[in-house]
């Protein structure tokens, strides 16, 4: 079956700019993950839901970022006001259960000119 | 959650075994321990997971001494398209809460012919 597909692959930006990024999971997952990498850099989480329970947003840099899940399946990553340093690859990923295997999308390459 | 140390990187030749340990002290009861690989521009994949003793698939090996402090990934016969940073992870991942699996910064195995 299909994986996990996000959109845009490529965003760029102006600096002060608002972005929505989007996660498509694979079907039937309950979980799902948001990452950030820079360049050399190792992943970095960001949230993650978990079917219907609150979010784990512990690990949003700023109240400039956001993200939601509707319906229990596609999620949307929203950077406002956004800054050079967000420039980074955003990866969404999803797992059947927590535990389970991460399934990753091919990310999305942020840059804020 | 359990804080995991790795080496930053490794190099090896062609044709050798490589075995990347991961040492993570306050690891919980109910923590398992998750490797994952990851290419250049592309997001990781799951290579193996394992509780205590010993896992293996078509991939590798993952050794778990008793105390659970430490895991090795073990890499049969290592080639060039091994060169990758492979990650590993500790947490219960939801089991207990609703807590995810991280990623730290990896190790980078260079393999040189």
């Amino acid at each position: 079956g299909a994986g996990v597909s996000q959109s845009p692959s490529n965003k760029v930006t102006e600096k002060g700019k608002d972005v929505e990024l989007r996660c498509d999971p694979i079907s039937g997952h309950t979980a799902l993950y948001w990452y950030r990498q820079s360049l050399g850099q190792g992943l970095e989480f960001l949230i993650y839901f978990q079917g219907n329970s609150a979010p784990d947003k512990s690990g949003l840099p700023s109240d400039r970022f956001s993200a939601e899940r509707t319906g229990g399946s596609v999620s949307t990553l929203t950077i406002q006001r956004t800054q050079q340093e967000d420039s980074a690859v955003y990866l969404c990923a999803s797992s059947a259960q927590a535990r389970n295997e991460q399934f990753f999308g091919p990310g999305t390459r942020l840059t804020v000119l | 959650l359990a804080k995991t140390t790795q080496p930053i990187s490794m190099d090896s030749y062609e044709g050798q075994e490589v075995n990347i340990t991961c040492s993570h002290n306050n690891i919980a009861t109910n923590d398992y321990i998750t490797w994952y690989q990851q290419f250049p521009s592309q997001g990781p994949r799951f290579i193996i997971q394992g509780y205590k003793t010993k896992v293996t698939n078509e991939v590798a090996s993952l050794f778990i001494p008793a105390d659970r402090k430490s895991s090795t990934l073990s890499l049969p016969r290592v080639s060039l398209s091994d060169t990758a940073v492979y990650y590993c992870l500790v947490g219960d991942a939801g089991v207990s809460g609703n807590t995810p699996l991280v990623f730290g910064k990896g190790t980078r195995l260079s393999v040189i012919a």
